[in-house]
This record gives C-alpha cells, structure tokens and sequence, in this order.
C-alpha cells in the first residue's frame, strides 16, 4: 500500500492564483481531512469527509473547497490564493467505527503565496 | 472548544536519558488521544493511541498514559537515543477532529 500520498511537494503561487492540492489514499478508508500547519502553532483542521459525497467544514475553512467524488480521493481547491494560506498542508485518513481508528497522515505540501 | 496544550515547547537532553512529554487538554468528551512524531520537513508519523477507555498503551520504549478526567497525557520514551530528536505531537479526537497541541521539540545529545 501507498497509504496516503499528496501532490505537488511544493508549490508557489501569486496572489489570487487559484489551485488544486491532491490527495489519495489506498487504504479503503472513509474518513479524510485537510490541515494546516503553521510555525508556532498546532496543525488546524480545514475541511473533512466522512465517505463519498460527504464534505463539512473544519475550523479554518474560509478561502478553500474540496469535494468526494470517491472514497479514494480528496482533494483541497484555493480559489484565490492570499499570502496568509501560506503554510504546510496536510492530508490525512483514518476507517471509520468504533473505536476509533488512527489517523494516516501524507507527507504534506509546503505553499508559498507570493 | 477544544484546547491542547504542551509543555515544554522544547527540550533537551543528553543520550540515554528517560523522556518524559506532557499533554493537556481542557474538554474530557474525547473519544481518543494519539502521539505523533514529525521529522524536520516531514509528514507526521503515528506512534501511540489511546482510546477514551483506557488509561496506556506501549510500543517498545514508549510508554503513554491518559487521564481523561483531569485532561492530561503523558508520553514516557525510555533510554533516549540521538534519533528521538524529533517534534512529538499530541492530538484529541473530539466527533470528527483532530485538536493538535503545538507540540514538543526534543534534541538527544550524543
């Protein structure tokens, strides 16, 4: 298995560029989610998905979209890139039930808005 | 909401000594507590979890513990080695998210 792989590595954008981040997972796994990680701060939870078609808003949505077409994909759209998405981000898996499950995380994309 | 906090913020200690990293949290309503690592650059690598049942769990040399009630964890790493160093993360899961402490940097001196 892969487990949980994200693309680009790093990318750099101008101000009001729009992207997408990539991210898969392998694992059959339901539940996926977006962070982003900060210096100083703990990771923050963006966007998450609890199965196909299935999306709600973590704690620092505003400025990015993301959809589930299927369970193995997931990816994270800036529509307008600001300085302040500037960041690491960070896409992470986990099955589903309980107990719960642990989280797999990628090995991040670092974003540099210009 | 949830807030998780980690003390110290970085730490420094000469090879073999015992490791000891705190964890706390302020809402008990978890469902688990998991310790990550994180390599400078790098993605975050699962280490421990621990469900809301149960009070440790252990791999290897690491050892962590979880007080629900009072909100606190503890992650114990016996005999450190020089490639410890690392960020040690602590997570709550609370429904369906993850809350991160800001983590603990830890430098093992050879």
């Amino acid at each position: 298995n892969a487990g949980v792989t994200q693309t680009p590595k790093f990318q750099v954008l101008k101000t009001g560029q729009s992207m997408t981040l990539q991210c898969a997972q392998d694992m059959n796994h339901e539940y996926m989610s977006w962070y982003r990680q900060d210096p100083g701060m703990g990771l923050r939870l963006i966007h998450y998905s609890v199965g196909a078609g299935i999306t709600d808003q973590g704690e620092v949505p505003n400025g990015y979209n993301v959809s589930r077409s299927t369970t193995e994909d997931f990816p994270l759209r800036l529509l307008s890139a600001a300085p302040s998405q500037t960041s690491v981000y960070f896409c992470a898996s986990a099955k589903e039930g309980r107990p719960q499950e642990t989280q797999y995380f990628g090995p991040g994309t670092r974003l540099l808005v210009l | 909401k949830q807030e998780v906090t980690q003390i110290p913020a970085a730490l420094s200690v000469p090879e073999g000594e015992n490791l000891v990293l705190n964890c706390s949290f302020t809402d008990s309503a978890i469902y688990n507590l998991q310790w990550f690592r994180q390599d400078p650059g790098k993605g975050l690598t699962s280490l421990l979890l621990i469900q809301s049942s149960q009070r440790e769990q252990t791999s290897g040399r690491l050892n962590a513990s979880l007080d629900k009630s009072s909100g606190r964890s503890t992650l114990y790493i016996a005999a450190s080695q020089p490639g410890d160093s690392a960020t040690y993360l602590c997570a709550v899961r609370d429904d369906y998210k993850l809350s991160f402490g800001a983590g603990t940097t830890v430098t093992v001196r050879a």
